[in-house]
């Protein structure tokens, strides 16, 4: 049972590259959420989606775009990368709402330099 | 809007007993959470409240007060591998997302 899986788990970017995190989940979970964490802080939740289709902003979206074609899947993309996105990534999901255990992926290490 | 404080780093020694608190200032309530995360590593759950009192679980206990808008962690019989950041979230006004509290790393000696 694999659970959360994100890809890469580590990555380097230049300054105004772009990227894609995958996130898959097996469970048909409908919530998933990505937040990022930087040293020594919370998790920052970037945007959340609610079903298939279905995407919002959380308290961080800005330089980042999600999409959710799929129940499985919901991948975070980095336009144009700044040195302020350097952080761990870390896709979660829940059956069908908040208020459930979340379960996490291992997270994606980024660097941008 | 949500607030949610609580210690940034606390101490104690194997066997000990620690109890890590939690302050929460939201617009609705609908539980709060507890997780551990040991360090390069994804968080973890531990626990849930939603009716005050105190849930145990093994050497972990979770506390809740929702009219004081507080909550606490309680870890007995401290042992090495509990070194790791303990982080309290709860969900958002809406129900759709939690929202996590900074975390409290936990520094175990012997």
């Amino acid at each position: 049972n694999a659970g959360v899986t994100q890809t890469p788990k580590f990555r380097i970017l230049k300054i105004g590259q772009s990227m894609t995190l995958q996130c898959t989940q097996d469970m048909n979970h409908n919530y998933m959420y990505w937040y990022r964490q930087d040293p020594g802080m919370g998790l920052k939740l970037i945007y959340y989606s609610v079903g298939a289709g279905i995407t919002d902003k959380g308290e961080v979206p800005n330089g980042y775009n999600v999409s959710r074609s799929t129940t499985e899947d919901f991948p975070l993309r980095l336009e144009l990368a700044a040195p302020s996105q350097t952080s761990v990534y870390f896709c979660a999901s829940t059956p069908d709402r908040a208020n459930q255990p979340q379960h996490f992926g291992d997270g994606t290490r980024l660097s941008i330099l | 809007g949500q607030n949610i404080d609580q210690p940034t780093e606390m101490t104690a020694t194997e066997g000990a007993i620690v109890q890590i608190n939690c302050t929460y200032q939201t617009s609705g309530f609908n539980g709060l959470f507890w997780y551990q995360q040991h360090a390069g590593e994804a968080p973890t759950f531990l626990s849930y409240n939603v009716l005050d009192g105190l849930e145990e679980k093994g050497r972990f206990s979770s506390f809740l007060s929702r009219s004081k808008g507080y909550s606490y962690l309680l870890l007995k019989e401290l042992q090495m591998k509990d070194s790791a950041s303990y982080l309290c979230a709860a969900p958002n006004q809406a129900g759709t997302a939690l929202i996590f509290g900074k975390g409290t790393t936990l520094s175990v000696s012997s």
